[in-house]
């Protein structure tokens, strides 16, 4: 099965700290992407990558970077962290840019104080 | 650009009952087609999918057919269990951007009694 892990479940930050997720895929996947889940929004997507060091900015990109370094680990970063970047953040990935099948993590629960 | 409709919930019914989700989509082409359930407090797991015309996909007792002229892809399940209460995403992902993304819908939450 494919598996794709959040380091962290549950955060609770203050404003103005810088706050870095991580994610890693152990399937060997091209691409990865970070989606921000709201109630009454669904999910959307802040930023992908489909390849190491290559990066595209998704719907809702403000405030946030990425880093992918190596291609199994793709990292969201809060550069100064904000109340309204509460949420709660998914990390997915695939293979290839067809018609496969995305995979997510369990989400990462981010509380900015 | 490519959006998902999904009906606002929460849909609520007894154990047993029959479900229908709505799902309608607008996109260029021919997306492929998914439904991804989400647990409390879990991730998103992917429920079914259908990438043609037509196609039904099928998962767990539940099932959505690929409506093409209607731009639909509902869901239904003939008889639902208190273990299916969870939220319910219907996503696309489409030429218009690779095939690379997916599109969500709102997400609608089902909640089932015994």
């Amino acid at each position: 099965d494919v598996k794709v892990t959040q380091s962290s479940r549950y955060l609770v930050k203050r404003t103005g700290e810088k706050v870095f997720l991580e994610c890693v895929q152990d399937m060997d996947h091209e691409n990865m992407f970070w989606y921000r889940q709201d109630p009454g929004l669904g999910l959307r997507l802040i930023y992908f990558s489909y390849d190491v060091k290559m990066k595209e900015k998704g719907d809702i990109p403000e405030g946030y970077s990425v880093s992918r370094e190596k291609k199994e680990r793709f990292s969201l970063i809060l550069e100064s962290a904000s109340t309204n970047q509460t949420s709660m953040y998914l990390c997915a990935s695939s293979n290839g840019q067809g018609r496969d099948t995305i995979y997510f993590g369990e989400g990462s629960w981010l509380t900015v104080v | 650009g490519d959006s998902v409709t999904q009906m606002e919930g929460p849909v609520t019914l007894s154990e047993e009952a029959f479900l229908t989700i709505n799902c309608t989509y607008t996109a260029t082409g021919y997306p492929s087609l998914f439904w991804y359930v989400q647990y409390p407090g879990e991730g998103l797991q992917l429920l079914l999918k259908a990438t043609k015309a037509d196609d039904k996909g099928s998962n767990k007792g539940f099932e959505a057919t690929y409506r093409k002229e209607t731009t639909s892809f509902h869901l239904e399940k003939g008889s639902v269990q208190v273990s299916d209460s969870a939220v319910y995403f219907c996503a696309l992902r489409s030429l218009n951007t690779g095939f690379q993304k997916l599109v969500f819908g709102t997400g609608t939450r089902l909640l089932v009694s015994p």
